[in-house]
């Protein structure tokens, strides 16, 4: 079965240092990747996804992310956060052609000045 | 604009009473989920519907029922079966053609009374 691990539960950081956010997934085949993001009492939006080619992809609000079959992670970092970057955000695994997401527990992201 | 609406923002539930959440979306998508988010759990599959008419139950069905008799809605109803319904809930969709990005709305926070 698919499954997420997030290892980070909460991580703290200061404005204008960079972030990096772990995720390693369990799938037997490739798999689909996506990193969401969750404001307090907000839905999901998608920050990036990897379906197949270029390992290293680019998403919205400055994000890239990394996937290595040979670690099975697929790491979300960003050079310099912003305090708007404050938020919960979560992994996702998903094999091809299936309808179904798995989710990591998510990781809080909290911005000190 | 096209997306995901939920409501209400808020619902409260008394013992033994049953409530409904509804989730529209005019993005013209076949499939819609449903999900439960609890801390420190990430996101929990409830019910998906791939098409019109049919669905199937997630990971955690027990207690829940949906329907879909239209392609554009898909509401949840929380039954007096489930015991612990104190809940962020959300609902998503994706065109249907496969693995694709999910598109989610604004939650639902159901409190017991």
């Amino acid at each position: 079965a698919q499954s997420v691990t997030q290892p980070d539960i909460h991580i703290t950081v200061s404005e204008g240092a960079s972030l990096e956010l772990r995720c390693n997934y369990s799938y037997g085949a490739t798999p689909y990747l996506f990193w969401y993001v969750q404001s307090p009492g907000q839905g999901l939006q998608l920050l990036l996804k990897y379906f197949s080619g270029d390992t290293l992809v680019q998403g919205i609000k400055g994000f890239e992310a990394e996937f290595k079959r040979s670690q099975s992670s697929f790491n979300l970092r960003k050079p310099s956060v912003h305090w708007s970057d404050a938020a919960e955000y979560f992994c996702a695994v998903g094999p091809s052609n299936d309808y179904k997401l798995s989710f990591g527990a998510g990781t809080t992201v909290t911005v000190r000045a | 604009d096209g997306g995901i609406t939920q409501s209400p923002k808020y619902l409260f539930r008394k013992e033994g009473q049953n409530v409904t959440l509804s989730c529209e979306q005019n993005l013209n998508h076949d499939a819609m989920y449903w999900y439960r988010q609890d801390p420190g759990q990430g996101l929990r599959l409830i019910y998906y519907s791939q098409i019109v008419n049919d669905f199937q139950k997630g990971d955690i069905a027990e207690g829940y029922s949906v329907s879909r008799e239209k392609k554009e809605s898909f509401p949840l109803t929380v039954t007096s079966a489930q015991k612990n319904p104190t809940a962020f809930y959300l609902c998503a969709s994706t065109p249907g053609q496969g693995q694709e990005t999910q598109y989610f709305g604004p939650g639902t926070r159901l409190l017991v009374l």
